[in-house]
């Protein structure tokens, strides 16, 4: 294991349905991020944090929010989704955001379906 | 526009044979590459990390190589196992701080 939780595993909901994905990192990282990954697509940086602030945010739709309580902890917040939206979500952690050499730390992910 | 290109897309070998994975970027500044392995059902895992005055990096069955002059990098995974079988990623950092990701080549090892 990578020491980065991710709840649930899976997720089936509705276009009208809100819901939320939970993120735990036990590696006393101060980095925190969350990722879409699509079939046959790259990696989508969605949201970073850093000492519990947002530093970047790719131009997600604001049907996605996040949400960063504490440096252990990451939600990201979900209402009002599109079937284009299903996809595996991860979230990652790492020691420092900047500088070179910074290794991410993968949780397992969340699989995410909206009918 | 930085971008990172994987071939082949998808790979089937036999257990116990060798293969190779290739990357090619276009990433600047070049930082560093990575090798992520992705199993199903999971998140990724690195392999390896090169930097720019490294070309050839090892981990266990797994070596990496980095041609920083043409851009290019490849995995190459020896007498290969059922369990070898995944999603391999690579990803270059730019600058401080920016990653790039390419989509994966998924390998299937076949007993």
């Amino acid at each position: 294991e990578t020491g980065v939780t991710q709840t649930p595993r899976h997720l089936v909901m509705g276009m009208t349905n809100k819901k939320s994905l939970k993120c735990e990192q036990h590696l006393g990282h101060n980095a925190m991020y969350w990722y879409k990954q699509s079939a046959k697509k790259p990696l989508e940086l969605m949201f970073v944090y850093s000492l519990e602030e947002r530093v970047e945010n790719n131009s997600v739709p604001s049907r996605f929010s996040p949400e960063c309580p504490n440096s252990s902890h990451l939600f990201l917040h979900l209402h009002t989704l599109q079937p284009e939206d299903s996809a595996l979500y991860l979230c990652a952690s790492s020691q420092d955001p900047s500088g070179v050499g910074y290794e991410q730390y993968f949780g397992p992910g969340t699989r995410l379906t909206v009918t | 526009k930085n971008q990172v290109e994987q071939s082949p897309q998808s790979l089937i070998i036999l257990e116990g044979k060798n293969c190779t994975l290739q990357c090619n970027y276009t990433v600047s500044p070049f930082s560093n590459l990575r090798w992520y392995k992705q199993d199903t059902g999971r998140g990724p895992v690195s392999l390896t990390i090169m930097t720019f005055s490294e070309n050839t990096k090892s981990n266990g069955r797994y070596t990496a190589t980095l041609d920083a002059d043409t851009k290019q990098s490849s995995l190459h995974i020896t007498a290969s196992q059922l369990s070898d079988s995944a999603s391999y990623i690579c990803v270059v950092t730019s600058g401080y701080s920016t990653l790039t990701f390419g989509k994966g080549t998924m390998l299937l090892v076949s007993p």
